[in-house]
């Protein structure tokens, strides 16, 4: 299985910072994916993270908010900007292998808790 | 929206065969059929994934009926650590975004 690291694993933020979540793949990748998971709730994609253009962004979610950056197959971040509790959340990065079918893998997830 | 539904909640007796079932009723011909767990405060743990064939690997078996509208997945011998809220999602071939439904908690039991 593809190896996803993210970090922080957890953090605490203050409401109105922002904060920065890396992505590291263990191999070049073409697709990846960053989701929220509220508390309780299923899993809901933010956007897809391109290699050399814009990140792809759902419905009800911003770039201005959002920001995402893939600067080549390996690597991505995703910051939370201008947080409030309602950010309170599991963020999670995920990657298609390339060359393995069609798996797509996971990151352990970045717990923010906003206060 | 999730284009799956999947029970709530089942439970299982340790060292039986869990069986979670998956209705995909509007599934088109192009689209897999994902299973995923997610184990608390973990991330989602891929499981297995087929599109028309039934399908087996180390961790499961996927059961797909002939008409594609609903599948089953096999754990064959559960164990405690199996418990977990388990999702299974439909992607089309095009496209490798994963919408994901509110899943099944499966609960183990001793």
């Amino acid at each position: 299985s593809a190896v996803i690291s993210q970090k922080p694993s957890r953090d605490i933020c203050q409401r109105g910072t922002s904060l920065t979540i890396q992505c590291q793949v263990d191999s070049q990748v073409t697709m990846m994916f960053w989701y929220r998971q509220q508390p309780g709730q299923s899993l809901t994609l933010i956007a897809t993270a391109n290699q050399g253009s814009e990140a792809t962004y759902e419905s009800g979610f911003v770039i201005d908010k959002f920001p995402i950056s893939r600067p080549n197959l390996t690597f991505s971040t995703l910051t939370v900007s201008n947080m409030s509790p309602e950010d309170s959340s599991i963020y999670l990065c995920s990657a298609r292998r390339d060359r393995l079918g069609n798996t797509i893998y996971f990151g352990e997830g970045s717990w923010l808790t906003v206060v | 929206d999730a284009k799956t539904t999947q029970p709530p909640s089942m439970d299982c007796a340790e060292g039986r065969a869990a069986n979670l079932p998956c209705n995909h009723s509007t599934i088109s011909g192009n689209e897999y059929v994902y299973w995923y767990r997610q184990i608390h405060s973990q991330g989602p743990q891929y499981i297995i994934h087929g599109l028309k064939n039934n399908e087996t690997n180390e961790m499961a078996s996927l059961i797909i009926t002939e008409d594609r509208k609903s599948s089953t997945l096999i754990l064959p011998h559960a164990t405690l650590r199996d418990t977990a809220v388990y999702y299974c999602i439909v992607r089309s071939d095009s496209n490798y975004q994963l919408i994901w439904g509110a899943g099944t908690k499966l609960i183990i039991k001793p």
